[in-house]
């Protein structure tokens, strides 16, 4: 059973637009939503995280919205750069358990010059 | 430098051949885990490990082994690789008690 659910699987934008990927979670123990930045060749890297308490988060032109009444969080990029183009994954982090990180299945982002 | 390291990072590998893909962390990071990164699939946990000695399944365990032997390192086992155990697979390690996962560049594993 999928913990997070991510959609759309690819988003395909032109420079300086806002891709928006979204994700949906079931378990109110989630108390972390990361989102984590893949290029090509690399491993996944810790790009910007929220806590439910806030209900938006900027760093850069990266912006995370939570709405935690909907159990939903999404990222919006602004002015969007070639540079963006890369595999984007959502997470959800629960303080309990033993295995407490759950991935979203990625969105792979072309950003169009 | 704190980083994960995987190696080999590309091996071409042919159906039973037992083999093992090294993980090692420098950063004294409790936690370790494996995932396989497949089109449509996302990141899928294989294994994880909360410290030496503790490993458990994560979601797609079968046909793989692993051991924890020493705090900084991770392998994982095929004993005997399939066609469909083609996929890149990626080690991740974090301190305990937080979330934040560091991810190793990743191991790209073709089963012939």
């Amino acid at each position: 059973q999928q913990q997070v659910k991510q959609s759309p699987q690819s988003l395909i934008v032109q420079k300086g637009g806002i891709p928006i990927i979204n994700c949906a979670y079931e378990n109110t123990a989630f108390d972390y939503f990361p989102w984590y930045q893949q290029f090509p060749g690399k491993g996944p890297a810790l790009l910007i995280a929220i806590r439910p308490d806030v209900s938006e988060k900027k760093e850069g032109r990266f912006t995370i919205s939570f709405n935690k009444s909907a159990k939903q969080f999404s990222l919006h990029i602004m002015d969007s750069q070639p540079g963006d183009s890369a595999t984007y994954f959502c997470a959800a982090y629960r303080p309990t358990g033993a295995n407490n990180l759950f991935f979203g299945t990625g969105t792979r982002l072309t950003v169009i010059p | 430098e704190a980083q994960v390291t995987q190696n080999p990072r590309y091996l071409i590998t042919v159906t039973g051949k037992k083999l093992t893909v090294t993980c090692s962390q420098n950063m004294n990071h409790e936690y370790m885990s494996w995932y396989r990164q497949d089109p449509g699939l996302g990141l899928r946990q294989i294994y994880y490990s909360m410290n030496v000695e503790v490993t458990d399944k994560g979601d797609v365990p079968e046909g793989y082994k692993v051991s924890r032997k020493e705090k900084r390192n991770f392998p994982l086992i095929l004993e005997s690789p399939s066609p469909n155990q083609t996929s890149l697979y990626f080690c991740a390690s974090r301190p305990g008690g937080t979330d934040t996962q560091y991810f190793g560049p990743g191991t790209r594993l073709t089963v012939l």
